[in-house]
């Protein structure tokens, strides 16, 4: 099927740790990915996106190399800060007519002190 | 400045009562989305329109209604039909069309308790 899995949460990490959050997907072809970010009590912002095989997105400290080969899109940042503390969601484009979103259910990350 | 605005972002109802959250947005943007957000469940899409004048259904649209009669606005109506309405909800909207590259835009949201 077409689909976008991410790893569970919580995670929670102490600051300056590494963060790596797992996503992979199914689809036909190689759509366009993407990582969204929600802080608390907020909407979702775009945090980064790959618009075709072997792009890395980067934006904030955050990093994401889309792999074609593994059909994955891991999010990584080398040094996470207690402002980092959201739900992030990966996602893929549906490559259909209606162009919507494909989410993952996302990942919550609590960083603590 | 240009964005996406919800309202209202908190929303009492009593069971069997139909309510309306509004959105508007200024970007200029054709296409504009209702998603619900769950614990545990993430985002999933409600209804979405693509132009004015025309909406289509998401996954789970029963006991939900849209109209899209302005570009900027694009309101959802949770009805007395919809069983379980306790949620947060939120609205988006992107370029649309051809140009679309996936970036959505999103509102802060609108959290509706059903008493």
């Amino acid at each position: 099927g077409n689909s976008v899995t991410q790893m569970e949460g919580p995670v929670t990490l102490s600051e300056e740790a590494f963060l790596t959050i797992n996503c992979t997907y199914t689809a036909t072809g190689y759509p366009s990915l993407f990582w969204y970010v929600q802080y608390p009590g907020e909407g979702l912002q775009l945090l980064l996106k790959a618009t075709k095989a072997d792009d890395k997105g980067s934006n904030k400290g955050f990093e994401a190399t889309y792999r074609k080969e593994t059909t994955s899109f891991h999010l990584e940042k080398g040094s996470v800060q207690v402002s980092d503390s959201a739900v992030y969601f990966c996602a893929r484009m549906d490559a259909g007519n209606n162009r919507k979103l494909i989410w993952g259910l996302g990942t919550s990350l609590a960083v603590n002190p | 400045d240009g964005g996406i605005t919800q309202s209202p972002k908190y929303l009492f109802r009593k069971e069997g009562q139909n309510v309306t959250l509004s959105c508007e947005q200024n970007l200029n943007h054709d296409a504009m989305y209702w998603y619900r957000q769950d614990p545990g469940q993430g985002l999933r899409l409600i209804y979405y329109s693509q132009i004015v004048n025309d909406f289509q259904k998401g996954d789970i649209a029963e006991g939900y209604s849209v109209s899209r009669e302005k570009k900027e606005s694009f309101p959802l109506t949770v009805t007395s039909a919809q069983k379980n309405p306790t949620a947060f909800y939120l609205c988006a909207s992107s370029i649309g069309g051809v140009g679309n590259t996936g970036e959505l835009f999103f509102g802060e949201g609108s959290r509706l308790t059903v008493l």
